[in-house]
């Protein structure tokens, strides 16, 4: 079965530094999104990307996050200046359809020090 | 802003024993999705549920919608030791374009002891 892949699996920064967050969706998928979990907490939207552009996004997806679709398969996230608090776990997700479940990544554990 | 509520936050279960783990949304909601999400993993989708008063089944599990969308419940019978994660519910508000911008509950965290 297709999955979402995400790269890297952990990756630990100072705070301040950039990090850019990887991920490949499902091939024919359209729909593109971000979400994160700060450990033990609930998961939250970020981002939803369709058609090129961004969607909709939430309060946390401030000035210093950004996404683009650089290539036919790539998803990143970009976060400029890390702050400790943007210590998660980042999904990235995917669907073929805007209605459609989504399939989320493994995820990428980000530790900001 | 939209809030999606579940309880119990945790759930111990004895192997073999049913459970019913709650969903409550502030808001209305087009739809509800479940998804499990296993220690150290990834939220894996279970199911959706669009119409009012919907029931799914997936072998021991049991969704329902509530009439008004805006709760749902999932009920496990015969818990299995396979049944370990923490469950969420999650729902796109019906003011959002986009039925990916999800809301999702806080998780039910079960455990299961054989």
């Amino acid at each position: 079965e297709p999955e979402v892949t995400q790269t890297p699996s952990h990756q630990v920064t100072q705070m301040g530094q950039e990090v850019i967050l990887r991920c490949v969706p499902i091939s024919n998928h359209l729909y593109f999104y971000w979400y994160r979990q700060i450990l033990g907490q609930k998961v939250e939207f970020l981002v939803s990307f369709y058609n090129n552009e961004i969607s909709e996004k939430s309060e946390i997806f401030d000035d210093q996050f950004s996404v683009e679709r650089p290539d036919g398969s790539n998803f990143t996230l970009k976060i400029r200046s890390t702050k400790l608090e943007d210590s998660a776990m980042y999904f990235c997700a995917s669907t073929d359809r805007g209605n459609s479940p989504l399939h989320f990544g493994n995820g990428t554990r980000l530790t900001v020090t | 802003g939209q809030q999606v509520m579940q309880i119990p936050q945790y759930q111990h279960v004895q192997e073999g024993e049913d459970f019913t783990t709650y969903c409550n949304s502030s808001t209305t909601l087009s739809n509800i999705q479940w998804y499990k999400q296993r220690p150290g993993g990834h939220p894996v989708f279970l199911i959706q549920l669009v119409k009012s008063g919907e029931v799914k089944k997936q072998k021991r599990l049991t969704f329902q919608f509530g009439e008004a969308k805006k709760n749902s419940s999932l009920h496990i019978t015969a818990t299995q030791t396979t049944d370990v994660g923490t469950y969420f519910c999650a729902g796109p508000a019906m003011t959002t374009d986009s039925w990916g911008k999800l809301q999702f509950g806080a998780g039910t965290q079960v455990v299961v002891t054989p």
